[in-house]
């Protein structure tokens, strides 16, 4: 099976950068997705790496690192509609996603 | 209709009975999935179907069954519904299998008693 790993929890302060870190074990690698979930909602696209390095869209940036099975979610200048579950996803290699099971963020003001 | 719906809402359905959850999109996706969404296991992938006339096994399909005799319809069938169904159920669609991020339907809770 798949193995995603990712912190349960984390606080930040209004205004702050908060980093989610994922790893990942799986078979096959096509690329990784973050999600963004808030409590009682669907997911919803927030980004995608199959490269190395790092993407960044707006307040949000992915990083990716294959040969460490690593990436991260970087988060800034922190809004309380921030407040949600971040979830890491990964497309193996029969283009199956596997989820982490996600971590929540608490803005604080 | 815009995106993905997603019926019912929210059920609650006495055991061995069958239900059937439906599925909704309108963006001409060739790619369906089914997920359940438990606290602390993160979403798990029931069934999927990469293109109209298929269907394809996920990592929980046990006691599920699917259809997808069109593009835009994929109905989920629990057919003797079990306590351990309980859990939040989230339709989601791509563009095909390969490429392209899910789209995700409002999800159905459904609690089996």
């Amino acid at each position: 099976g798949q193995n995603i790993d990712q912190p349960t929890e984390m606080t930040a302060t209004e205004g702050a950068i908060v980093q989610i870190n994922c790893t990942y074990q799986t078979s096959g690698f096509n690329g990784l997705f973050w999600y963004q979930q808030h409590a009682g909602e669907a997911p919803t696209f927030l980004s995608y790496n199959v490269l190395d390095g790092l993407e960044e869209k707006g307040r949000f940036s992915s990083f990716l690192s294959r040969s460490k099975g690593y990436s991260y979610l970087l988060l800034k200048e922190l809004q309380m509609k921030d407040s949600a579950s971040y979830l890491c996803a990964v497309r193996d290699g029969d283009y199956k996603l596997s989820f982490g099971a996600g971590t929540t963020v608490t803005v604080r003001a | 209709i815009a995106g993905i719906t997603q019926a019912p809402t929210s059920q609650i359905l006495a055991a061995g009975r069958r239900m059937t959850l439906r599925c909704t999109q309108d963006m001409r996706h060739n790619a369906m999935y089914w997920y359940r969404q438990d606290l602390g296991l993160g979403l798990r992938l029931i069934h999927y179907s990469n293109t109209a006339g298929t269907t394809g096994k996920g990592e929980v399909p046990d006691g599920y069954s699917v259809s997808r005799a069109n593009t835009d319809d994929f109905p989920l069938t629990l057919a003797s519904a079990v306590p351990s169904q309980t859990s939040v159920y989230f339709c989601a669609s791509s563009y095909d299998s390969e490429g392209g991020e899910q789209f995700f339907g409002p999800g159905t809770r459904l609690t089996v008693l």
